[in-house]
């Protein structure tokens, strides 16, 4: 069974560019959630998505944004780019009532 | 006050010592407990999951939660360098709620 797909693996960009990242979930799985990953602040709950609504959201900027399609995979975009903005991106899936979550590998994303 | 607070690290031990990793919550209606591991350039793995209070085994790993002080634990029994890894603690208010994460220690069994 494949796990949690998240592309790319690396990703440099440029402050004031804007980027997107994709996430493909456990078949089946309807739910799919994004988490923000740095040293200093730990992992930060960014926004999740169910059916293509989105059922949860953090505490961040508008520039992050998401969205969920028919079959479930999801992306995240961020405009603007800052130099905070560099940080592992972490995709998490579950079922639609599920306790835990199955988490990707994550975007390793480093804005100079 | 944070959402979860988790003991801060990093933490060495030699091999097979107990180890005993530790959160604090503030609100009581989160009802889901959970622990992750994450290993060095991989995402967070389920490690544990609990409900209630009480005690949960899984070999070597036992969660414990205790909701009157708002305190949740994991005991690694027998520790292997292979259990060298970050530990989160999670917890969430209900099916439908999103999962808090704690900032996560740093676990290193030396040999």
């Amino acid at each position: 069974k494949a796990g949690v797909t998240q592309t790319p693996r690396y990703l440099i960009k440029t402050r004031g560019q804007q980027v997107t990242l994709s996430c493909s979930p456990i078949s089946g799985h309807r739910s799919v959630s994004w988490y923000q990953q740095t040293p200093g602040q730990g992992l930060q709950f960014l926004f999740e998505y169910f059916s293509e609504t989105q059922r949860n959201k953090g505490n961040f900027p508008g520039r992050f944004s998401g969205r969920q399609f028919s079959n479930s995979r999801s992306e995240m975009n961020v405009s603007t780019l800052e130099l905070g903005d560099s940080a592992l991106y972490l995709c998490a899936s579950s079922l639609a009532q599920g306790p835990g979550y199955t988490f990707g590998s994550g975007t390793r994303l480093t804005v100079v | 006050q944070k959402e979860v607070e988790q003991d801060p690290g990093p933490l060495s031990v030699p091999e097979g010592a107990i180890v005993s990793l530790n959160c604090t919550y503030s609100n009581s209606a989160f009802q889901y407990f959970m622990w992750y591991r994450q290993y060095s350039r991989k995402g967070p793995e389920l490690l544990m999951y609990t409900y209630s209070s009480g005690n949960k085994e899984d070999g070597r790993f036992t969660a414990q939660v205790d909701k009157s002080s708002k305190y949740i634990s994991l005991f690694i029994r027998d520790s292997q360098p292979s259990d060298s890894a970050t530990y989160l603690c999670a917890i969430r208010a209900g099916a439908n709620s999103k999962l808090t994460f704690g900032k996560g220690i740093t676990l290193s069994v030396r040999p």
